[in-house]
């Protein structure tokens, strides 16, 4: 039962270069969600998909770009990366939250470092 | 402006005594509360959640009380066992909203 799953886990960038974090569950999941953690910040989001066909922004949006494939994937670019994107990125999905209070499943996380 | 706060980064208690945590949030239309575990390299796993109808919630070793006239939730483990000692996250929601607020976390260590 793999959940969440995220690829790569780590990932060493160069200022201005390009790169797509992807994300997949398995749990049939409708919405799915990008965050990054930043030390004594908690995790922000980033951007959301409430459903197949659907993004939106979140908290901190400015620098990436997101692409819901399917259901399953949700994928996470960032087209010209700068220093102040080295963070650690986590997706999750949940079921469709106007329905019910269904709690958010997290992957295991990319650590991004740009240099 | 961060909308959940939890104001004391760490917290050490000694292996079968009570584990507090505390969480206040800023933004009144909240009504769904959740408490997430974090161990070190993982994703933030799922614990324990409470709705606004409710003031209190159980499970296991796990209780979450609620106070809404304060904006105030709090998280008790007992008896704190070695492996509870993570990082622990509150977050909140509102109807119809997507999106969770994090708090920074509080991090517990459980001395033997």
């Amino acid at each position: 039962n793999a959940g969440v799953t995220q690829t790569p886990k780590f990932q060493v960038l160069k200022t201005g270069q390009s790169m797509t974090l992807q994300c997949a569950q398995d749990m049939n999941h409708n919405s799915m969600y990008w965050y990054r953690q930043d030390p004594g910040m908690g995790l922000r989001l980033i951007y959301y998909s409430a459903s197949e066909g659907t993004t939106d922004k979140g908290e901190v949006p400015n620098g990436y770009n997101v692409s819901r494939l399917n259901k399953r994937e949700f994928s996470l670019r960032l087209e010209s990366a700068a220093p102040s994107q080295t963070s650690v990125y986590f997706c999750a999905s949940s079921e469709d939250r106007r329905n019910s209070n269904q709690p958010q499943h997290f992957g295991d996380g990319t650590r991004l470092s740009i240099l | 402006d961060q909308q959940v706060k939890q104001n004391s980064p760490s917290l050490s208690v000694q292996e079968g005594r009570i584990s507090i945590l505390n969480c206040d949030y800023t933004n009144s239309m909240f009504d769904y509360f959740l408490w997430y575990k974090k161990y070190p390299a993982e994703g933030p796993t799922f614990l324990i959640s409470i709705s606004s109808i409710k003031d209190k919630n159980e499970d296991g070793r796990f209780t979450v009380f609620l106070n809404k006239s304060a904006k105030h939730l709090s998280l008790h483990i007992v008896p704190s066992q070695p492996g509870d000692s993570a990082v622990y996250f509150c977050a909140a929601s509102g109807s119809n909203d997507y999106k969770l607020s994090f708090g920074a976390g509080t991090t517990v260590t459980v001395r033997a």
